[in-house]
């Protein structure tokens, strides 16, 4: 049971570049979610997943896009990279009304 | 909205002294309250957790009670090791038709010195 996994651990690009962070999940949890962690601040959320073809904006979702085609995968998509948006990336996941579990997290830097 | 304060760190300490890490809440209804830590290069770990008013969550050495009455869910600790420096965050999930989704605290900074 490996959990929450994400991929890349880290990445550097380039101001206008896309990608794509990866996120799966092997608990056969239906909630999944996205958050940002910028230096000295809480996460913030990007956006969130309460089952497969269901997504919804959250606190800070400008500049992404999401997709949950299964229940266990949860991509998150960069398009047009910039500055602000380096940060750490944390997916998690959980089932109805329990504990969220979190992956080990994506450091992206823009430049 | 929701949200969530903690006390401003960094909180430095020598090990076994006592520790307190203050943390209030606003939100409407009753949301469960909780306590993440983050270690240096890992993704968060839940703490403990607190789902009603007057219960103590405990984890490991360390505690937290939800009081309604003064919106709070302070973290305590008797006695710090070396090993229990990280980041801890605060943090409530509304309930109902939140889908489990967290608000948090911006974070305390811990570093405990032998």
């Amino acid at each position: 049971n490996a959990g929450v996994t994400q991929t890349p651990k880290f990445r550097i690009l380039k101001i206008g570049q896309s990608m794509t962070l990866q996120c799966a999940q092997d608990m056969n949890h239906n909630y999944m979610y996205w958050y940002r962690q910028d230096p000295g601040m809480g996460l913030k959320l990007i956006y969130y997943s309460v089952g497969a073809g269901i997504t919804d904006k959250g606190e800070v979702p400008n500049g992404y896009n999401v997709s949950r085609s299964t229940t266990e995968d949860f991509p998150l998509r960069l398009e047009l990279a910039a500055p602000s948006q380096t940060s750490v990336y944390f997916c998690a996941s959980t089932a109805v009304g329990d504990t969220q579990y979190f992956g080990p997290g994506t450091r992206l830097t823009v430049l | 909205g929701d949200s969530v304060t903690q006390m401003e760190g960094p909180v430095t300490l020598s090990e076994e002294a006592f520790l307190t890490i203050n943390c209030t809440y606003t939100a409407t209804g009753y949301p469960s309250l909780f306590w993440y830590v983050q270690y240096p290069g890992e993704g968060l770990q839940l703490l403990l957790k607190a789902t009603k008013a007057d219960d103590k969550g405990s984890n490991k050495g360390f505690e937290a009670t939800y009081r309604k009455e003064t919106t709070s869910f302070h973290l305590e600790k008797g006695s710090v090791q070396v090993s229990d420096s990280a980041v801890y965050f605060c943090a409530l999930s509304a309930g109902g038709t939140s889908y489990g989704k967290l608000t948090f605290g911006q974070g305390t900074i811990l570093t405990v010195h032998p």
